[in-house]
């Protein structure tokens, strides 16, 4: 059963920084990893995805990476914003199942705070 | 930008109970999920539907829960007797499906949060 685990849990740092999220899953199998964003009390908002073919995607200030070998992905977010501060999560499609149907299994989350 | 959309925001019922919860897909998305987060854990897969029928199903997803497309534009998940255990927001996602290419990004729903008393 695939596990989906996100380090650190929490992280705050100051606006301008660069950070970077951990997820690491135990399955490398895995087909694709989605990164998303969960603001309080709302919905998941797709940042990336990166299909099992793909080492990286980017959209503006967010790089995500995929290394299935070690079954690792980062999220790189440059030049933090206060509007930045959510919870992210990442979520691995484990198994192909042929009818195009992809089940995702998330981590937990990060939740990452930017001060001004 | 077209988006999921969920009905209702919040719903409050007692134990016992039937509930429904809605989802309006993104028009051209042909496979419908529903998942759920409980207060302070994952969001965990409950169910996938495609052509009319369920894909895949995960152990949460007992006989209390059934899914279905009543209209051709809603998609529903229904408790039939709600536990107290059923607390959780429930999400609905969707995936873009054109001619013979499946794309795998599933977009979210906001959410229906379900308080079960």
């Amino acid at each position: 059963k695939q596990e989906v685990t996100q380090i650190p849990a929490a992280l705050s740092v100051p606006e301008g920084e660069n950070l970077v999220l951990n997820c690491s899953f135990t399955d490398s199998a895995i087909y694709n990893l989605q990164w998303f964003r969960q603001d309080p009390g709302k919905g998941l908002t797709s940042l990336l995805l990166i299909q099992s073919s793909q080492r990286e995607q980017t959209s503006g200030r967010l790089n995500a990476s995929l290394d299935k070998s070690s079954g690792r992905s980062t999220l790189y977010i440059a030049a933090s914003q206060p509007g930045d501060s959510a919870t992210y999560l990442c979520a691995g499609e484990t198994a192909y199942s042929g009818a195009g149907s992809y089940q995702l299994t998330f981590g937990k989350g990060t939740k990452l705070s930017v001060i001004p | 930008e077209p988006e999921v959309t969920q009905t209702p925001s919040h719903q409050v019922t007692q134990m016992g109970q039937e509930v429904i919860l809605r989802c309006v897909p993104i028009s051209n998305h042909l496979y419908f999920y529903w998942y759920r987060q409980i207060l302070g854990q994952k969001v965990e897969f409950l169910v996938s539907f495609y052509n009319n029928e369920i894909s895949e199903k995960s152990e949460i997803f007992d006989d209390q829960f059934s899914v279905e497309r009543p209209d051709g534009s809603n998609f529903t998940l229904k408790i039939r007797s709600t536990k107290l255990e059923d607390s959780a927001m429930y999400f609905c996602a969707t995936n873009r499906h054109e001619g013979s290419i499946s794309y795998n990004e599933q977009f979210f729903g906001p959410g229906t949060r379900l308080t079960v008393l």
